[in-house]
Formats: C-alpha cells, sequence, structure tokens
C-alpha cells in the first residue's frame, strides 16, 4: 500500500495567491482529516470528512480556507488569498470510521510544508 | 472539551537508558488515548493506543504506556532508548476527531 499521498510536498507562494494542497487517503479508508502544525500552535485538526462528506469544520481558520472531497480517493484543502501567517505544514490523514468517529489508527501523509512570502 | 497536556517541551537522555515522557488529559467520558511520533520531515505513526480493559498497553519500538484513571495521565515509556528513538512524540485523545498535546521533543545522547 502506498499509504496517504500528499501533493506538493514543498509549496512557496507569494502573498495573496491562490494556493491547492492535495491529498489522496488509503484505498478503502472512509475518513480523511486535515491538520495544520506550526511551532505556535502544535498540530490542529482543520476539518475532516466522512465518507466525501466534511463532518466537521469548526477548525478551518477563516473563510480563506476550503476543502473538498469530491470522491473517496481525493480531496483539497485550498488557500485563497493566502497570506504569511499561512505558513506551516499541512497534513493529511485517513481511517476507516464512522462521521468521524474512530477507534482505529489514523495515517499520515508526509505533509506539504507551505510557505507564504 | 478535550484537552491534552504535554508538560515537558524537550527531554534529553543518554542512549541505552530509560524514557517516560508525560501526558495529561481532560476528556469527558471515557478516553481514547494515543501516542504518535513524528521523526523529522516525517507524518505521524501511531506507537500505541489504549481504549479499554489492561491499563498497561504495549505499542511498537518496545514502547508502553500506561492509563491512570485517577491522575488522567498516559505516560509512555521505554526501558532503553536507542539513538533511531530521537524524534518528537504526541498524546492525543478523541474518537477520530483528536486533540494533541504540544509535543515532546526527545533528544539521545551517545
Amino acid at each position: 500500500d502506498a499509504g496517504v499521498i500528499q501533493s506538493p510536498r514543498h509549496e512557496v507562494t507569494e502573498m495573496g495567491q491562490e494556493v491547492t494542497l492535495r491529498c489522496k487517503p488509503i484505498s478503502g479508508h472512509n475518513s480523511l482529516f486535515w491538520y495544520r502544525q506550526t511551532m505556535m500552535r502544535g498540530l490542529e485538526l482543520l476539518i475532516y470528512f466522512n465518507n466525501n462528506v466534511p463532518i466537521d469544520d469548526s477548525g478551518m481558520p477563516e473563510d480563506r480556507f476550503s476543502a473538498k472531497m469530491p470522491n473517496a480517493s481525493f480531496s483539497t484543502l485550498k488557500i485563497q488569498p493566502s497570506e504569511p501567517r499561512d505558513s506551516a505544514v499541512y497534513f493529511c490523514a485517513s481511517t476507516t470510521g464512522w462521521r468521524g468517529v474512530s477507534y482505529n489508527e489514523q495515517f499520515f501523509g508526509p505533509g506539504t510544508r507551505l510557505t507564504v512570502l | 472539551a478535550q484537552s491534552v497536556t504535554q508538560p515537558d517541551i524537550h527531554i534529553t537522555v543518554s542512549e541505552g537508558a530509560s524514557l517516560e515522557l508525560r501526558c495529561n488529559y481532560s476528556y469527558g467520558a471515557t478516553p481514547y488515548l494515543f501516542w504518535y511520533v513524528q521523526s523529522p520531515g516525517q507524518g505521524l505513526q501511531l506507537l500505541l493506543k489504549y481504549f479499554s480493559g489492561d491499563t498497561l498497553v504495549q505499542g511498537i519500538k518496545g514502547f508502553e504506556a500506561e492509563f491512570k484513571r485517577s491522575q488522567s495521565s498516559f505516560n509512555l515509556r521505554k526501558p532503553s532508548v536507542h539513538w533511531s528513538d530521537a524524534a518528537e512524540y504526541f498524546c492525543a485523545v478523541g474518537e477520530g476527531k483528536l486533540t494533541f498535546g504540544t509535543g515532546t521533543r526527545l533528544t539521545i545522547i551517545p
């Protein structure tokens, strides 16, 4: 199994630009989570999906952030417009569960390191 | 609201020495507790988890953790650390929607 795949691994952009992060979960997993990791705030859950439906987006910082999961094998996290304070490592994780409730291991991707200048 | 506290930001131990990383949690019901490890530049990997039953749980890489309800703790231990254990360790609580602690960075001295 290839594990959770994220792309790009590194992204450098200028303030105001649109950024799209992509995630392919492990085949068969029906729950997908987007996290953000910074030195100041640690690891924060942004949003999670169950069976392609967003269950809880209360962690999304503001309207500049949006996430979609058009099918079971693909999800995107978009920031528009980007700001320097969005610089962080963004992780995607997947597991099996129901409406976000899961007692199973979350498998994390390698992350996307975003730098907004 | 659920929360996790890892009081030690950074710990340094000698190779071969024993290790204990502290974790305290706040959770409204029976806690589901996890320890993850993150190597530099990598995603997180599950070391072990506790849901119920035996309060001493064994994980991968020789790690174990003990759940103590009276102390709201779930400390991670290893009897003898190896240089490859140098990493950041995260305690988490939740049922799918996980809340992570701020992490403890472990440095190993040869």
